[in-house]
């Protein structure tokens, strides 16, 4: 069975505050590892989509890292807008068979102002 | 362009009947998923279409759901003789192609209450 870990479950930061969150994965059989954030009555939206071992990716004021080695992901937030309020979630894709999303449970991050 | 599209957005039935949810895609993808989040779970694979090959089935949770897909565009989700564990968000996903991680673009979800 995969187990695709995120930490912490729930964040909650003022305004501006910078943070970040933990995506731990499986290090045999990567493909790729997803990010995706899901406010609440809409759509997950992909972020980023990484693949390669020490892999940087930005998208304004979100960044994320990836180790492959060692089965774990970062995503950084600098100076957190109660926009960037939702849930993140992380999702792993296998080199094996169907590459199917094994998703985390989510970091839902509440940024007040 | 129009995204992923789900239909109903809400549905609320009663134990034991059947249920039908509906996805469209974004025109063009060739490959589509269907994704559950039951309350306090992370989301759940249930099944995938990809082209004219035979879809992976391996997530669906009993014999009681399926799933097809017409014409390689439209899918409906089919649950049977729902039970309240089977009350849910129900998302749709598709992509392009199965090339470098293929972004999954997902719908708004259907919300599945079964009393």
């Amino acid at each position: 069975i995969l187990n695709v870990e995120q930490s912490p479950q729930s964040l909650h930061v003022q305004e501006g505050d910078s943070t970040n969150f933990t995506c731990s994965f499986p290090s045999s059989n990567f493909y790729a590892l997803h990010w995706y954030r899901w406010e609440t009555a809409k759509s997950p939206e992909a972020l980023f989509v990484m693949t390669l071992n020490g892999d940087e990716k930005k998208k304004g004021r979100i960044s994320a890292t990836l180790n492959t080695k060692e089965g774990y992901s970062y995503l950084y937030i600098k100076g957190s807008q109660p926009e960037d309020s939702a849930t993140y979630l992380c999702a792993f894709m296998m080199n094996t068979g169907f590459q199917k999303l094994v998703f985390g449970t989510g970091t839902r991050l509440l940024v007040s102002p | 362009g129009a995204g992923v599209s789900q239909s109903p957005s809400n549905k609320v039935t009663e134990k034991g009947k059947d249920v039908e949810l509906r996805c469209d895609p974004i025109s063009g993808h060739t490959a589509l998923y269907w994704y559950r989040q039951s309350l306090g779970q992370g989301l759940e694979f249930l099944i995938y279409f990809q082209g004219n090959s035979a879809p992976d089935k391996s997530g669906l949770p009993s014999d009681r759901f399926s799933a097809e897909r017409t014409g390689g565009s439209v899918s409906t989700l089919t649950i049977q003789r729902t039970q309240q564990e089977d009350s849910a968000v129900y998302l749709c996903a598709s992509s392009l192609v199965r090339v470098s991680g293929d972004t999954q673009y997902f719908g708004p979800g259907t919300r599945l209450t079964v009393l």
